[in-house]
């Protein structure tokens, strides 16, 4: 079975500050994929990464990065100088290779960056 | 343009009725899906389709019935609505449904059942 964790249920901040959600995961799979999400107020869902489980070498995108540690079971999404538009629901995932065309989604953490 | 389209954006019904949601994908992709996201904001898997064919169905109750008519359409049909229902309805697709392909979702469908 496949087990997502985002223990983090609600995170709130003042804008420009660095805040880093949290990612545990389970799985049983040696080949697996992890993804993060981002659902803002107004619903939908927008991809933000991909990462799989042979490429631990953490990834920086602008204002976002991530780091992804096989010995803790972990994934975690940095985003730094946080900005108001950032505040969103955001969804950890798993897919692996016994689950494929399906996502196993974490219950998301809502982040609120004040001004 | 937009990717994944799901017609209704909003749905309000009252107990026992019938009711369709569509869903459209314009990406070329051969995998699509269905997800719930209940009130608490969790997602979780319905059905996933790969070239029209079922290949998940989440223990979902009979009342949902989704059909495919082509690859580029999900169609989820609801019958005998039920208070329980009431949740947002997400559409996606993906390139297909293999390991670490990332899946495109619709805009969702709020679906209030009263």
């Amino acid at each position: 079975a496949q087990k997502v964790t985002q223990a983090q249920t609600e995170i709130s901040v003042v804008e420009k500050e660095d805040v880093t959600l949290d990612c545990v995961y389970e799985t049983r799979d040696t080949t697996y994929y992890l993804f993060w999400y981002k659902q803002p107020p107004s619903g939908e869902l927008v991809f933000l990464i991909r990462r799989n489980s042979f490429d631990e070498q953490n990834e920086i995108s602008g204002r976002y990065s991530w780091n992804f540690q096989k010995s803790t079971s972990s994934f975690n999404f940095t985003i730094t100088a946080s900005q108001v538009v950032d505040s969103a629901v955001y969804f950890c995932a798993l897919s692996g290779w016994g689950s494929n065309y399906k996502l196993t989604f974490g219950k998301g953490t809502l982040l609120t960056v004040n001004p | 343009d937009t990717a994944v389209s799901q017609t209704p954006k909003y749905l309000v019904t009252q107990m026992g009725n019938d009711k369709s949601i569509k869903c459209e994908q314009n990406l070329g992709h051969d995998t699509m899906y269905w997800y719930k996201q209940d009130s608490k904001k969790f997602l979780k898997i319905m059905f996933s389709y790969n070239n029209k064919e079922l290949i998940i169905n989440e223990t979902v109750p009979n009342r949902f019935s989704p059909k495919s008519p082509d690859k580029a359409h999900l169609n989820l049909h609801i019958n005998s609505l039920e208070l329980g229902d009431s949740a947002v309805y997400f559409c996606a697709s993906s390139q297909d449904g293999g390991l670490g392909t990332e899946a495109f979702f619709g805009q969702g469908t709020r679906l209030t059942v009263v």
